[in-house]
């Protein structure tokens, strides 16, 4: 079980918009700032949301990310068939002492 | 460019030791702080461990006392030594730079290293 829950898939059609949460505790995300990791198959992680809210230079406005209080979302709107991968969410957790992920969700692109 | 380039990964029998490295460059690597993320077959992100850059060390508890993160910043060179090893080790082994010289959060990643453990 992972300290942060996120759902294990999503769904969508293409152009429309999704969104996939993050609820965690005021020991991690209540506390410290929210990354978003897309993973397209067999590939490595890539940093696609950093610091809540911020894209890193290269990663389309498409995607955005927020946080209130202990929970966070990735959405992403006009979906497209390369978003199909998995997504995971990361920070600190001040009481464990570590960082930890969400278990991740799988978007299916229908 | 930022390149991270993780070697060192292999078949190795449950008890045994490895030794991890990653290469980096395209950035000043001693102002950054590093980690570790493991990926098991199948299953999601697990982080294992993290450097800062003045040589703070952070360890999962899954692997404290098994495990041990330090750097070269005169090699531009992470590693991870690996004793004792166990079949749930088994995973892809990710390098992956910080935010800053105190923030481990994965920035930019390598392409991963295999760990095998089984007898």
């Amino acid at each position: 079980q992972s300290v942060l829950i996120q759902p294990p898939s999503a769904s969508g059609t293409p152009g429309q918009r999704v969104t996939i949460s993050c609820s965690g505790s005021s020991s991690n995300i209540g506390r410290d700032s929210v990354n978003w990791y897309q993973q397209l198959p067999g590939t490595a992680p890539k940093l696609l949301i950093y610091s809540d809210s911020q894209r890193p230079s290269g990663v389309p406005d498409r995607f955005s990310g927020s946080k209130s209080g202990t929970s966070a979302s990735l959405a992403i709107s006009g979906l497209q068939s390369e978003d199909e991968a998995d997504y995971y969410c990361g920070t600190w957790d001040v009481s464990l002492n570590s960082r930890v992920f969400g278990g991740g969700t799988k978007l299916t692109v229908l | 460019e930022v390149q991270l380039l993780e070697s060192g990964g292999d078949l190795v029998q449950p008890g045994g030791s490895l030794r991890l490295s990653c290469a980096a460059s395209g950035f000043t690597f001693n102002n950054y702080a590093m980690t570790w993320v493991r990926q098991a077959p199948g299953k999601g992100l697990e982080w294992v461990s993290g450097i800062t850059c003045g040589g703070g060390t952070y360890y999962a508890d899954s692997v404290k006392g098994r495990f041990t993160i330090s750097r070269d910043n005169s090699k531009n060179t992470l590693y991870l030594q690996m004793n004792n090893l166990r079949a749930e080790d088994t995973a892809v082994y990710y390098c992956s730079k910080g935010y800053s010289c105190s923030s481990g959060a994965p920035f930019v990643w390598g392409q991963g290293t295999l760990v095998t453990v089984s007898s």
